[in-house]
């Protein structure tokens, strides 16, 4: 089946530090990656997505490459404040499993400190 | 505002005491699901539902019920709830293409005791 596995938290980074978070995925087929952020108290909400291989997706800062060959989509920010404190998704969605079944990660919380 | 609206936020309930999470979203989707998130498992898919009375079980749907007589709306039900069942819960829902991202609504926290 399909799986998302995502580097363990918590991730704690100084203001402006260089932000990596790990993604890797096990689907067959061709899904569509996406990764979501969870401000606390909040539901998730899309941050960037990317439907093939070698896209880029990218937003607010943040920044994830597609990379089939070596089925990864790591997140990553040049230079992260203290509100991108938050839990940070990865997920995969629209293999031969159909565009229903999403499979989430566990979960990176980041913590930056001023 | 687009928007998926769940309530209640916070319910604190006793075992075997029936309750339902209400979901309601206003984009026209098609597609909407319910999740739960727990510590170090992620979100987990309960059920889901590809239109008006079309509904299947995803990953973990023991003890949920689901329907979907209108479009907007697709509560949640769990007709006997179990402490096991105390979670943070999330509705979703997307549109129909496979790269349609998902709108979640701010989540239901309920307690089972």
């Amino acid at each position: 089946g399909n799986s998302v596995t995502q580097m363990e938290g918590p991730v704690t980074l100084s203001e402006e530090a260089f932000l990596t978070i790990n993604c890797t995925y096990t689907a067959t087929g061709y899904p569509s990656l996406f990764w979501y952020v969870q401000y606390p108290g909040e539901g998730l909400q899309l941050l960037l997505k990317a439907t093939k291989a070698d896209d880029k997706g990218s937003n607010k800062g943040f920044e994830a490459t597609y990379r089939k060959e070596t089925t990864s989509f790591h997140l990553e920010k040049g230079s992260v404040q203290v509100s991108d404190s938050a839990v940070y998704f990865c997920a995969l969605s629209g293999d031969s499993g159909g565009y229903q079944k999403v499979t989430f990660g566990t979960g990176t919380k980041l913590q930056v400190i001023p | 505002e687009a928007q998926v609206t769940q309530n209640p936020r916070y319910l604190i309930t006793v075992t075997g005491k029936k309750l339902t999470v209400t979901c309601s979203q206003n984009m026209n989707h098609e597609y909407m699901s319910w999740y739960r998130q727990d510590p170090g498992l992620g979100l987990r898919q309960i059920y889901y539902s590809m239109n008006v009375e079309v509904t299947d079980k995803g990953d973990v749907p023991e003890g949920y019920k689901v329907s979907r007589k209108e479009k907007r709306n697709f509560p949640l039900i769990l007709e006997s709830p179990s402490p096991n069942q105390t979670s943070l819960y999330f509705c979703a829902s997307s549109g129909t293409a496979n790269n349609s991202p998902l709108h979640f609504g701010n989540g239901t926290r309920l307690t089972v005791t």
